[in-house]
């Protein structure tokens, strides 16, 4: 069974502030695909990035980064800077391969961050 | 179209009444997707196709609940005699499958249709 914990329920900060979102997951498989999706308060989910298993390069992308350790099963998000227009719930995801060839994502329950200005 | 669109956005609906929810995915993409969001909750896999067929409907809740991609395009989602714990966001996402890996396809949402069951 594959799961994924987002231990965090909500965050405030000040703009400006740095923040991390947590994303701890669970599976038995070797190959596998991590995903944060962002739900601004408008509804729609919005892709921001994908990474395998066999990849462990952390990666940045403007004022974000994404902390990838397999030893620890963790994905974190890094917000740097943070801006009122981060403001939204942030959903980490994984996919597998166990499940067939179009495997299902599986989704934490959502951080919900709000920046005050 | 240009995103997955989905229609009712909102959907208001007396206990006992049947729905349909549409889904029209992005143009070409192979794969369509059903979720279920629930308030404060991340979204929980329903069902997918892979063009007309419907792969894997593990995740259909009850018998109550159908999805139907008879053109390998549009989809409904269909909930009969419809209870008040059926309220919750629909979502529906499509992904392109190609040579890669399938895992590692991305699945772009629609914007949801929000059901309310009173």
């Amino acid at each position: 069974a594959q799961k994924v914990t987002q231990a965090q329920t909500e965050i405030s900060v000040v703009e400006k502030e740095d923040v991390t979102l947590d994303c701890v997951y669970e599976t038995r498989d070797t190959t596998y695909y991590l995903f944060w999706y962002k739900q601004p308060p408008s509804g729609e989910l919005v892709f921001l990035i994908r990474r395998n298993s066999f990849d462990e390069q952390n990666e940045i992308s403007g004022r974000y980064s994404w902390n990838f350790q397999k030893s620890t099963s963790s994905f974190n998000f890094t917000i740097t800077a943070s801006q009122v227009v981060d403001s939204a719930v942030y959903f980490c995801a994984l996919k597998t391969s166990s499940t067939g060839a179009n495997s299902k994502l599986t989704f934490g329950k959502g951080i919900t961050l709000s920046v005050r200005p | 179209g240009a995103g997955v669109s989905q229609s009712p956005r909102y959907k208001v609906t007396k206990r006992g009444q049947d729905v349909a929810l549409r889904c029209d995915p992005i143009s070409g993409h192979v794969s369509l997707y059903w979720y279920r969001q629930a308030l404060g909750q991340g979204p929980e896999f329903l069902t997918y196709f892979n063009y007309e067929a419907q792969q894997d409907k593990s995740g259909l809740p009850n018998d109550r609940f159908s999805a139907e991609r008879p053109e390998g395009s549009i989809s409904t989602l269909t909930i009969q005699r419809t209870e008040q714990r059926d309220s919750a966001m629909y979502r529906c996402a499509s992904s392109l499958t190609t040579g890669r890996p399938s895992g590692a396809n991305v699945l772009t949402f629609g914007a949801g249709s929000r059901l309310t069951v009173l």
